[in-house]
């Protein structure tokens, strides 16, 4: 079975300009998370998604950072314009709907350097 | 206060040796508990759950304490392959969000 399947694994811009993250989550998979992971740090969530539900994004910079579930399979995260402080690691994973047994399976990640 | 606060560590301990992590919790709401391990530059995996009467898993052992909003992990006979930072997580009732700890880094060393 494929995992979580994340993209660009790794990316460099400058600051002000814009960037994207895609995720695909484990089939069958219907919340989705995305967190954040700064160095020395745990993952923070951004957003998690019930299917295409935002459930709760409130953790979420909504002045530059979007994110959208169209079909409530994969998902993109959005920076525009991204600024020096949003250089983390950018994990997306995704659990079955309503069976809190705590296993997130999370992708490898998007590292993000902003210049 | 964070939510979920760990002692980050490094924690440097001999192959062979018995090390504990403690995790301490602000909400008295939560309602599940888990260790999750991260090696280098990879994403985390879950490693345990963590009940309410305590558990183990093998040379780990995970233990709860409600009251005073504490969590702990255990790991006996430490083995080179087992360095890599342990985070500790926390969810509320009925809820899919789980919050994270910073983590604790540990090193086994020959």
């Amino acid at each position: 079975e494929a995992g979580v399947v994340q993209s660009p694994r790794y990316k460099i811009i400058e600051k002000k300009q814009p960037v994207a993250f895609w995720c695909n989550p484990i089939s069958g998979h219907n919340t989705l998370y995305w967190y954040r992971q700064n160095l020395g740090q745990g993952p923070e969530l951004l957003i998690r998604y019930e299917n295409e539900e935002a459930v709760d994004d409130s953790q979420l910079p909504k002045d530059r950072f979007s994110a959208e579930r169209l079909k409530g399979v994969d998902s993109t995260l959005k920076i525009q314009p991204a600024e020096l402080g949003d250089s983390a690691v950018y994990l997306c994973a995704s659990s079955k709907d309503r069976v809190n047994t705590g296993e997130l399976f999370f992708g490898e990640g998007s590292r993000l350097t902003v210049l | 206060r964070k939510e979920v606060e760990q002692d980050p560590g490094p924690f440097n301990v001999p192959e062979g040796a018995t090390v504990a992590f403690n995790c301490t919790y602000s909400n008295s709401a939560s309602q599940s508990f888990f260790w999750y391990r991260q090696d280098c530059r990879k994403e985390p995996k879950l490693l345990m759950s963590v009940y309410s009467s305590g558990n183990e898993d093998g040379r780990f052992t995970a233990q709860l304490n409600r009251a005073s909003q504490y969590i702990s992990l255990l790991i006996r006979d430490s083995k080179l392959s087992d360095s890599a930072t342990y985070l500790c997580v926390v969810s509320q009732r009925g809820g899919n969000k789980l919050t994270f700890g910073t983590g604790t880094q540990l090193k086994v060393e020959l």
